[in-house]
């Protein structure tokens, strides 16, 4: 078993669609967590941070995390074509380790 | 203010030959990453670099596999000789490191190159 589990998908919704991504994990050492969004032929760019469980917000994007279940979240409301990417969950023990990622979900919003 | 750099960004080379990656990280960040991205998987770290100590390279093929950090800034990740299923997107990515506050831990990553192995 991977120490993070991602659906890889592929996702297509329509445009204003809420979308719900997610990725249970197996390790309790990990802290950290976050969403990187990755367009085609580009590097991995930051989405969410967060710190142990709890929510956050942040525009469109909401980030959730339930470590007594080891599950995580990424909800997109309003959802847009310029949000079809992949969207991977990454996580970590904290700045002296390794970041260890989903294998990244592909979200296509049809308009 | 500049984000990882990271040249090629794309490279053709036959099987047996050598291959270098450059990157650039993040000015200030002391933590430097490379990862392998396979196609249609999330990054796997190769090894990381706390200013030039290469402090974790478990995941690095090291009968094959090089990678210098030399001033603790610019670091190249070197395959030597290449083989076809070295074909991926290699990431360098960069951190602030070891410190107390949150948010040092994440990281920032480069557009990869993208290697090709014929």
């Amino acid at each position: 078993q991977k120490e993070v589990e991602q659906d890889p998908g592929p996702l297509s919704v329509p445009e204003g669609a809420i979308v719900s991504l997610n990725c249970t994990y197996s390790n309790s050492a990990f802290q950290y967590f976050m969403w990187y969004r990755q367009y085609s032929r580009k590097g991995p760019e930051l989405l969410m941070y967060t710190y142990s469980s709890g929510n956050k917000e942040d525009g469109r994007f909401t980030a959730q995390v339930d470590k007594s279940s080891k599950y995580i979240s990424l909800f997109i409301r309003d959802s847009q074509p310029s949000d079809s990417a992949t969207y991977l969950c990454a996580m970590t023990r904290g700045s002296n380790y390794k970041l260890t990622f989903g294998k990244g979900t592909l979200l296509t919003v049809n308009p | 203010e500049a984000g990882v750099v990271q040249s090629p960004r794309y490279k053709i080379i036959e099987k047996k030959q050598p291959v270098a990656f450059w990157c650039n990280p993040i000015s200030g960040h002391n933590t430097l990453y490379w990862y392998l991205q396979n196609l249609g998987q999330g990054p796997e770290l190769l090894i990381r670099y706390e200013n030039e100590e290469a402090v974790d390279d478990s995941q690095l093929p090291k009968d094959r596999f090089s990678a210098e950090r030399l001033k603790g800034v610019d670091s190249t990740l070197k395959i030597q000789p290449a083989e076809l299923g070295d074909s991926a997107v290699y990431l360098c990515a960069s951190s602030l490191g070891r410190g107390t506050s949150t948010g040092r831990e994440t990281q920032y990553f480069g557009p990869g190159t993208r290697l090709l192995v014929l």
